[in-house]
């Protein structure tokens, strides 16, 4: 299976928001509502940020939020902070009973 | 507190035999499903397995299907991972990450539910495949 398909970069000064998208397919993103998102820093295990698409792990700050429209999940960041600048990954429960990522965003903080 | 110690990584040549490690502690080891996820440098994650609570359910990606065995034991709150017929492309680091949706009952029928994503990961072991 190919990875889900995200934008290598992307760019916002602090304050602004950002979207991430994430695409798939109807045999995984747009099949359940199974869509994580996680936040990797440099060096670093990656964090949780978004689980069943929308839903968020209790200290995760609420400037973090999530949606999905047919095969395409989004992240949301508000009021961008200089902390938020990482590489962040969707992934999706398959068809199949496995976890598919998509390819990474480095999110970069002007 | 939740804590996954991965280990075993280490530097083999192509076609070589590999088992990780990934201790746990902090919870009931045995119910809950844990993943292995790796990350090959400067590149992006890849789901590996997923083993169900029991280890009575199993899943691989394509790319390590025939090759790796994920399996556990939970009177050791050990998750393993026996990696055979290593390639070059197998070179990443290997963590383990818990999976948070537990097993329930439902009229006297365990369900165990889907397993999709992690709330807490190791600290990950490297692997080099490479002659």
């Amino acid at each position: 299976q190919s990875a889900l398909t995200q934008p290598a970069s992307v760019s916002g000064s602090p304050g602004q928001s950002i979207t991430i998208s994430c695409t798939g397919t109807s045999s995984d993103v747009g099949g359940y509502n199974h869509v994580s998102w996680y936040q990797q820093h440099p060096g670093k295990a990656p964090k949780l940020m978004i689980y069943d698409v929308n839903k968020r792990p209790s200290g995760v700050s609420n400037r973090f939020s999530g949606s999905k429209s047919g095969n395409t999940a989004s992240l949301t960041i508000s009021g961008l902070q200089a902390e938020d600048e990482a590489d962040y990954y969707c992934s999706s429960y398959t068809s199949s009973s496995t976890v598919l990522f998509g390819g990474g965003t480095k999110l970069t903080v002007l | 507190q939740v804590q996954l110690v991965e280990s075993g990584g280490d530097v083999v040549q192509p076609g070589r035999s590999l088992r990780l490690s990934c201790a746990a502690s902090g919870f009931t080891f045995s119910s809950y499903a844990i993943h292995w996820v790796r990350q090959a440098p400067g590149k992006g994650l890849e789901w590996v397995a997923v083993i169900s609570y029991d280890g009575s359910n199993k899943y691989y990606a394509d790319s390590v299907k025939g090759r790796f065995t994920i399996s556990r034991d939970n009177s050791k709150n050990t998750l393993y991972l026996q990696m055979n017929s290593l390639r070059v492309e197998d070179t990443a680091v290997y963590y383990c990450a818990r999976d948070p949706a537990r097993p329930y009952m439902v009229r006297g029928v365990i369900i165990d539910p889907t397993h999709h994503y992690f709330d807490y990961w190791g600290q990950g072991t490297l692997v080099t495949v490479s002659s």
